[in-house]
């Protein structure tokens, strides 16, 4: 069975310091990676994904991720925070040999909260 | 742009009473989902579809039903609604392995 796990409920950053948020997982055989945002009241909004190739993933509003397959890790970053980042941040995870069934498991949620 | 739309964004409901989560995209897109979200346990998937009439139980199904009779609607059902089904429910949708469309959620509350 599959699992996401992100180590910390919230994370605190001042506006324009660099921004982490963490996840590792476990799969059967290679992983199809997502991120996903929540903004209040609001559903989930895709930020980008890994599916192969290289580690280093760009996505959405200035975010980037590394896939790390030693450590299991896919940790979110962001090099300048802004205050309008603050939202909830929700990792997934699939057998890549089932990505066409989208069946995702995530993560806890990380709430980040950007301080000006 | 991918639309899905929940019907009500907000509902209260007593326990004991039936009740109908719907859900309509419009991409033709053929897997749909239903997740609950509560604090700190994530996004659970109760059922999910792949075509239409088609459906798969998720990780928690329990208490739950779910009927897709046409491509562009899944409905989530709670046949005998209980104050432990407190949550927000989110529909989404999606095109083979491409990256799920979300709905804005349905908070239902069951007193």
């Amino acid at each position: 069975a599959q699992s996401v796990a992100q180590p910390e409920d919230q994370v605190n950053v001042a506006e324009g310091n660099p921004l982490t948020v963490k996840c590792t997982y476990s799969v059967s055989g290679n992983p199809y990676l997502f991120w996903y945002v929540q903004y209040p009241n609001r559903g989930l909004q895709f930020l980008l994904k890994y599916i192969t190739g290289d580690n280093l993933v760009k996505g959405s509003y200035g975010f980037e991720a590394e896939f790390n397959k030693s450590q299991t890790s896919f940790h979110l970053k962001k090099p300048s925070a802004l205050v309008s980042d603050s939202a909830l941040y929700f990792c997934a995870v699939t057998p890549l040999f089932k990505a066409a069934g989208n069946k995702l498991t995530f993560g806890g949620g990380t709430r980040v909260l950007v301080k000006p | 742009d991918v639309k899905v739309t929940q019907s009500s964004r907000y509902l209260v409901k007593r326990t004991g009473e039936k009740v109908f989560l719907e859900c309509v995209q419009d991409m033709d897109h053929e897997n749909m989902f239903w997740y609950r979200q509560d604090p700190g346990l994530g996004l659970r998937l109760i059922y999910f579809s792949y075509d239409v009439k088609m459906k798969e139980k998720g990780d928690i199904p329990e208490g739950y039903s779910v009927s897709r009779e046409k491509k562009e609607r899944f409905s989530l059902i709670l046949e005998s609604a209980s104050t432990n089904q407190t949550s927000m429910y989110l529909c989404a949708s999606s095109f083979r392995e491409s990256p799920l469309h979300f709905g804005n959620g349905t908070r239902l509350t069951v007193t």
